[in-house]
């Protein structure tokens, strides 16, 4: 079935520290989604991306879809205390309404 | 403010159990879902509704079933609930359309016995 890998797992840094996670299809997306879920709630999304080579930006987070739209990045720079949550990718299939999730990244931010 | 109600934060059950988890949202949204989070697994899909009374099997139906009398509700059930079903279960809904960011419930936290 199509899946999605998204690495790393875990990642701990010092607040101010630089953050990214990654996510991979084997398969051309229609489009990816994230989500950011904080320590003992749900997942809310954060940004979706659609064109090849799409970068967006909300404040400290950068979000890239890849060129042949099968791979995409979040990347935070400065991390904060506020940061600490798992983030998840989301794929988007074409002929499906489905999202199909990535395993998600824990993000730990030490001060 | 838009909302997706889950009836329950934790349950627990019995092995063997027949389980009910509802959700509810006011969106009017046609899309529904079903996922359980595991740690190291993400979100799995069991199941997903596009419109009433209608239902597709996601990744990981087994066990599984679900109900969509009203545009509003889905339901998922567990026939015979076993221990492998313990888990955190999300719902969640959309507009139409594979471009569609999904709206979450608050979890409902499964433990089966």
């Amino acid at each position: 079935g199509q899946q999605v890998m998204q690495i790393p797992q875990y990642q701990h840094v010092q607040e101010g520290e630089d953050f990214t996670t990654y996510c991979n299809s084997s398969t051309t997306l229609s489009n990816i989604q994230w989500y950011k879920q904080r320590p003992g709630g749900h997942p809310v999304f954060l940004i979706q991306l659609v064109k090849s080579g799409e970068v967006k930006k909300q404040k400290r987070l950068t979000f890239q879809f890849g060129e042949a739209k099968k791979n995409s990045s979040l990347h935070i720079t400065a991390t904060q205390t506020t940061d600490v949550g798992t983030y998840f990718c989301a794929a988007a299939f074409y002929n499906t309404d489905k999202l199909i999730f990535g395993t998600g990244t824990r993000l730990q931010v030490f001060p | 403010d838009v909302k997706v109600t889950q009836s329950s934060r934790y349950l627990v059950k019995r092995t063997g159990e027949k389980v009910f988890l509802e959700c509810v949202q006011d969106m009017d949204h046609e899309n529904m879902f079903w996922y359980r989070q595991d740690p190291g697994l993400g979100l799995r899909l069991i199941y997903f509704s596009y419109d009433v009374k209608m239902k597709e099997k996601g990744d990981i139906p087994e066990g599984y079933s679900v109900s969509r009398e009203k545009k509003e509700r889905f339901s998922l059930i567990l026939e015979s609930a076993s221990t492998n079903q313990t888990s955190m279960y999300l719902c969640a809904s959309s507009s139409p359309g594979g471009s569609e960011k999904l709206f979450f419930g608050s979890g409902t936290q499964l433990s089966v016995l």
